[in-house]
C-alpha cells in the first residue's frame, strides 16, 4: 500500500449504530488530519493531530470521536449520527511543519 | 484571517481548448498556495504548490499557475484540455500564522471543470 489509504470506502448506518472509519498513511508523516466533504459546500476540517497529539478540534459533535494511537494510524469514531452528518469524509498527513497534505480517497458516510 | 475566492463554480471548454480557473486570496502572510483536483468518487490530489520560489509554477498532466502578488490572484491554466481533465478544482491557501507544528488549509469552494467532446 502507498499514500493514504481509508477503510471502508463506503458505509451506511442507522442512527443507533456505532461504527469507526479507519485511515492509516505509508508516507512517514507525523501530523493527521481528519474533514468532512458535504454537498455544496467547501471542505471542513474536523480534527488535527500532530505528532499523536490532537491540536484542533473544530467545535465537532461529540458523536465524532477521534483516536490517534500512532503516527501511521487515524480512527473517527461514530455513534448516535444525524442524517445531517452523512458526507465524505477525507483522512489526510504532512510533515509537522510543513504546508503539503496528502488525502485519501475518502469514505462516503450514509446516515439513515 | 485567511481567505480564498474561487471566482467560477462551474466552466466547461471543448476538448483541445485552454483552459482557466480563476482563484483569488486574501492572507496576511507570504502564503503557500495549492491546487488539488478531484475526480468523482475520489479523494483530493495535489496539482502543484506554491511556496515562494518562483511565480509561475508548473504542475502535473500538464497544468500551471501564477502567483500574481499585485492582484491576490494563483489561476489554473492548461493550454489544451483532455477529457481526462473533468473533476473538481480546489485552490487552498496554508495558514503560515497558525501555531504549532501542523499547519491549517483553507479550502475554495471548488471548481467543476467539464470538458466537452
Amino acid at each position: 500500500e502507498t499514500g493514504v489509504t481509508q477503510t471502508p470506502r463506503h458505509l451506511v448506518m442507522g442512527m443507533t449504530n456505532k461504527k469507526s472509519l479507519k485511515c492509516e498513511q505509508h508516507l512517514g508523516h507525523n501530523a493527521m488530519y481528519w474533514y468532512k466533504q458535504s454537498a455544496k459546500k467547501p471542505l471542513e476540517l474536523m480534527f488535527v493531530y500532530s505528532l499523536e497529539e490532537r491540536v484542533e478540534n473544530n467545535s465537532v459533535p461529540s458523536r465524532f470521536s477521534p483516536e490517534c494511537p500512532n503516527s501511521s494510524h487515524l480512527f473517527l469514531h461514530l455513534h448516535t449520527l444525524q442524517p445531517e452528518d452523512s458526507a465524505l469524509y477525507l483522512c489526510a498527513s504532512s510533515q509537522a511543519g510543513t504546508d503539503t497534505q496528502y488525502f485519501g480517497p475518502g469514505t462516503r458516510l450514509t446516515v439513515l | 484571517a485567511q481567505s480564498v475566492t474561487q471566482l467560477d463554480s462551474h466552466v466547461s471548454v471543448s476538448e483541445g481548448t485552454p483552459v482557466l480557473l480563476r482563484c483569488n486570496y486574501s492572507s496576511s502572510y507570504s502564503p503557500s498556495l495549492f491546487w488539488y483536483v478531484q475526480h468523482p468518487n475520489k479523494g483530493l490530489q495535489l496539482l502543484l504548490k506554491y511556496t515562494s520560489a518562483a511565480t509561475l509554477v508548473k504542475g502535473i498532466n500538464g497544468f500551471e499557475a501564477e502567483f500574481k502578488k499585485s492582484e491576490t490572484s494563483f489561476h489554473l491554466t492548461k493550454p489544451s484540455a483532455h477529457m481526462s481533465d473533468a473533476a473538481e478544482y480546489f485552490c487552498v491557501v496554508s495558514d503560515k500564522s497558525s501555531s504549532g507544528s501542523a499547519r491549517q488549509l483553507t479550502f475554495g469552494s471548488g471548481t467543476q471543470l467539464t470538458v466537452l467532446p
